[in-house]
Order: C-alpha cells, then structure tokens, then sequence
C-alpha cells in the first residue's frame, strides 16, 4: 500500500553540487509529475510525464532534468545546484484515462537546502 | 493564462465554527476543479473535487460548488476540529496530460 515514494526525505546540498531525487509509484499510472512548494506559491509544476521514455516541461524547469526510463519511476536531476532550488519538493501520479479528471496522488515531498 | 487565487491566510477558528475558504479561477475551456488538503509534514491529499458546472464535491464534512458564473470553487464546512488544522489548496486541471494549476494555499488553524 505505499502508493508514491519519494527518496531521500532531507537533503542538504552546498552550491554546485549534483543530485537525484527519485520518486516510485506503485500503481501503474502513466502520468507522473515533479512540482516545488515555496512559501506563499503554492506548488509549481518542474517537468511531467505521460508515460515510459517521456517528458515535457512544465512551468519552472529551469535548473532541473528528469528521466523516465521505467513507468514506475521518475528522477529529477539537479546538474549544478544553486541557493533559489532549496525548497520541498514533491512528486505525484495519476491514471491517464479521462486525464482532466484524475487527482493526483502526491509523495510526503523531499525537503532541500542548498547552502 | 488559467490561475487560481485563494483568499489569503493564515485562517484561525475556534472548534465547531463554519469554514468558508474562497477560491476563484481564470480558464479557457472547462476545467475540472480540486481541493487537496495538506497536513503537517506530508504530501497532499485529494479532499475533494468536481468536473462540471453545478456539481458539489463532497468529503468529510467539506463541500464545495463548482460555479462556472462566477468562476468560482469555494470550500465550506459545517463545524470545524481541531483535527482540520492543515493547508488547504484549490487547483484546476485544464488539459490532457492532467496537470494541476495550483493557488496559492490557505492555512487553516483550528483551536479547541
């Protein structure tokens, strides 16, 4: 029953470095997304996916890369980090059939400060 | 360009007073519209939702009517707890692909 897993939970990065944050999903939805919470915006959308092998840009992708090699999983990457990326970031999935009318069911986030 | 704008928190209320949070919205089309519920420390969960003019979504209590007159979405509970202290987002989905434009989120404290 885990639904959306995201990986690690923390993570303190100092500017310039890399790193990966996973999310899986275990209910076999096609779509699946990465958004960032800053305080007072609400949640942003980074990149989405619709499935297997794609991705798409979504609002704030700037800064940020995503791979989706298997539909369960999808890893956003941090090439080069900088201080306006510490933030809480959460992933979600969704079935695909009538897509405008699916919620999304959202990971506990992955909480990041870049020093 | 679609938005959603929610009435500003924090929102503080004792237990047992009525909840109304506004949310309004700008779209092209005819989105399906969402209240998801975040609790400390967790991710966000669906409380409730609506995909048509008139329809009233409805969970644990909370309703919302979706107005396509005055483009509006806002969520209402009878009697609050304690327990319903967390934050509240309103958020449309206008396309396939099924993204989320999301407000800007309410806070909700409730006091005993």
């Amino acid at each position: 029953n885990a639904g959306v897993t995201q990986t690690p939970k923390f993570r303190v990065l100092k500017t310039g470095q890399s790193m990966t944050l996973l999310c899986a999903q275990d209910m076999n939805h096609e779509y699946m997304y990465w958004y960032r919470q800053d305080p007072g915006m609400g949640l942003r959308l980074i990149h989405y996916s619709v499935g297997e092998g794609t991705t798409a840009k979504g609002e704030v992708p700037d800064g940020y890369n995503v791979s989706r090699l298997k539909k369960q999983n999808f890893l956003l990457g941090l090439e080069s980090a900088a201080p306006s990326q510490t933030s809480v970031y959460f992933c979600a999935s969704s079935y695909s059939g009538g897509s405008r009318n699916q919620p999304q069911h959202f990971g506990d986030g992955t909480r990041l400060s870049i020093l | 360009g679609n938005s959603v704008t929610q009435m500003e928190g924090p929102v503080t209320l004792s237990e047992e007073a009525f909840l109304t949070i506004n949310c309004t919205y700008t779209a092209t089309g005819y989105p399906s519209l969402f209240w998801y519920v975040q609790y400390p420390g967790e991710g966000l969960q669906l409380l409730l939702k609506a995909t048509k003019a008139d329809d009233k979504g409805s969970n644990k209590g909370f309703e919302a009517t979706y107005r396509k007159e005055t483009t509006s979405f806002h969520l209402e509970k009878g009697s609050v707890q304690v327990s319903d202290s967390a934050v509240y987002f309103c958020a449309l989905s206008y396309n396939q692909g099924g993204k989320l434009i999301f407000g800007q989120g309410t806070e909700l404290s409730v006091k005993p």
